[in-house]
């Protein structure tokens, strides 16, 4: 069975500073993974995701992951954190020969000015 | 415009008084599925759908029932509502196979049972 882990339960980051979520996968084959995020009381918002091809994607708000598979980890960065990427990231993993989303528990990011 | 939706967004009840909660999309999508999302846990599977009048437990189904007897709602019913199914809850959809493995989530329904 699959599964994902979100190694940092918070961070604060400065607002101007450099931001980055890990995430690490346990499943045999190469997955389809993503990276949610959910602002206070809001929804789930998606804001990458990788399949296959280029191991580098870049995402919506100026993010971008890494897919690096002899690392089994797909980390999410952020050059610069403005206030409003405070929110709750979630990493997620479908396996490549099922529908079924495994998410992370989830990582809360604090933007301190 | 392409979407889910989910009604109530917010619920109060009380222990035991039946509820359901529905779930709706536009996109066509064989694929449907429930989660429920508590703080440290992230997101766990409750049920899913692969098509009309075919489901599945996912990972936590105690206490929840579903039915899908229309391609676009898929309900999550609970019989007797319990303290510690206050959650807030997503339904998500996807198309069966294809290019796209992403998974379309509604706006989540927050439930507390008192």
């Amino acid at each position: 069975a699959q599964s994902v882990t979100q190694p940092d339960i918070h961070i604060t980051v400065s607002e101007g500073a450099s931001l980055e979520l890990r995430c690490n996968y346990s499943y045999g084959a190469t997955p389809y993974l993503f990276w949610y995020v959910q602002s206070p009381g809001q929804g789930l918002q998606l804001l990458l995701k990788y399949f296959s091809g280029d191991t580098l994607v870049q995402g919506i708000k100026g993010f971008e992951a890494e897919f690096k598979r002899s690392q089994s980890s797909f980390n999410l960065r952020k050059p610069s954190v403005h206030w409003s990427d405070a929110a709750e990231y979630f990493c997620a993993l479908t396996p490549s020969n099922d529908y079924k989303l495994s998410f992370g528990a989830g990582t809360t990011v604090t933007v301190r000015a | 415009e392409a979407q889910v939706t989910q009604n109530p967004r917010y619920l109060i009840t009380v222990t035991g008084k039946k509820l359901t909660v529905t779930c709706s999309q536009n996109m066509n999508h064989e694929y449907m599925s429930w989660y429920r999302q508590d703080p440290g846990l992230g997101l766990r599977q409750i049920y899913y759908s692969m098509n009309v009048e075919v489901t599945d437990k996912g990972d936590v189904p105690e206490g929840y029932k579903v039915s899908r007897k229309e391609k676009r709602n898929f309900p999550l019913i609970l019989e007797s509502p319990s303290p510690n199914q206050t959650s807030l809850y997503f339904c998500a959809s996807r198309a069966w196979g294809g290019e796209s493995y992403e998974q379309y989530f509604g706006p989540g329904t927050r439930l507390t049972v008192t």
